[in-house]
């Protein structure tokens, strides 16, 4: 059974200060990887994906992926009580399958 | 990315009556996807419907229960066959865009009460 997991948190930060999530995958096949952010009552939103190894950045986002380490995490830099939601990390199933495999979301509280 | 739209937002049913969900998008895909969100946990894919085929479920997903038409290239329906409070939950459709690999993106969900 291919998982992905994260801590469901609540992780609680600071306004103005980076809050980092993580997530571990155990499908080593897997070559395509996303964050969506899901506020309360409302449908997963797309805000970054990441195919290679390395950094990407995007605005006040930063996704890193170690395949090595079977590793994503996301990077939000000055933390905003909007940002305060559950986001969740999902790859895709290896082997040529159009699946998204989820985590089960981390929660993060921003406070002012 | 896709605009997509469902109806109905949101419903209360009663145990035993059935529920057909609808997904428009407003360009034409190849893969429709259907998960369910149930209260507090993370999405599960229902179903993978492609248009001119059956759709294909996961496992402990079947046919009877939620059966799915994708009868073209910008329209589903999911349908909560027989329902019982266990299906009480959020569905969602979802589209593979244009966004990379195997880039998914959401509908609105129906929240779906069952008394």
């Amino acid at each position: 059974q291919k998982e992905v997991e994260q801590n469901s948190g609540p992780l609680s930060v600071p306004e103005g200060a980076i809050a980092s999530l993580n997530c571990t995958y155990s499908d080593r096949g897997s070559q395509s990887f996303f964050w969506y952010r899901q506020y309360s009552g409302k449908s997963p939103e797309l805000i970054m994906s990441i195919y290679s190894n390395g950094d990407k950045e995007d605005g006040r986002f930063t996704a890193q992926l170690n395949k090595a380490s079977q590793y994503v995490s996301l990077l939000i830099r000055d933390s905003q009580p909007s940002d305060s939601a559950t986001y969740l990390c999902a790859s895709v199933l290896s082997g040529g399958y159009n699946k998204l495999i989820f985590g089960a979301g981390t929660r993060l509280a921003v406070h002012p | 990315s896709a605009v997509i739209s469902q109806k109905p937002s949101r419903d209360i049913c009663q145990r035993g009556t059935s529920l057909t969900i609808q997904c428009q998008v407003d360009s034409q895909v190849t893969m429709m996807f259907w998960y369910r969100q149930q209260p507090g946990q993370s999405l599960t894919l229902i179903a993978t419907a492609n248009q001119g085929s059956e759709a294909t479920y996961e496992s402990g997903f079947v046919i009877d229960k939620f059966p799915i038409s994708r009868p073209n290239l910008t329209f589903s329906t999911l349908t909560v066959s027989n329902m019982s409070p266990e299906d009480s939950s959020i569905y969602l459709c979802s589209v593979e865009g244009d966004g990379g690999a195997k880039t998914q993106y959401f509908g609105p969900g129906t929240r779906l009460l069952v008394l």
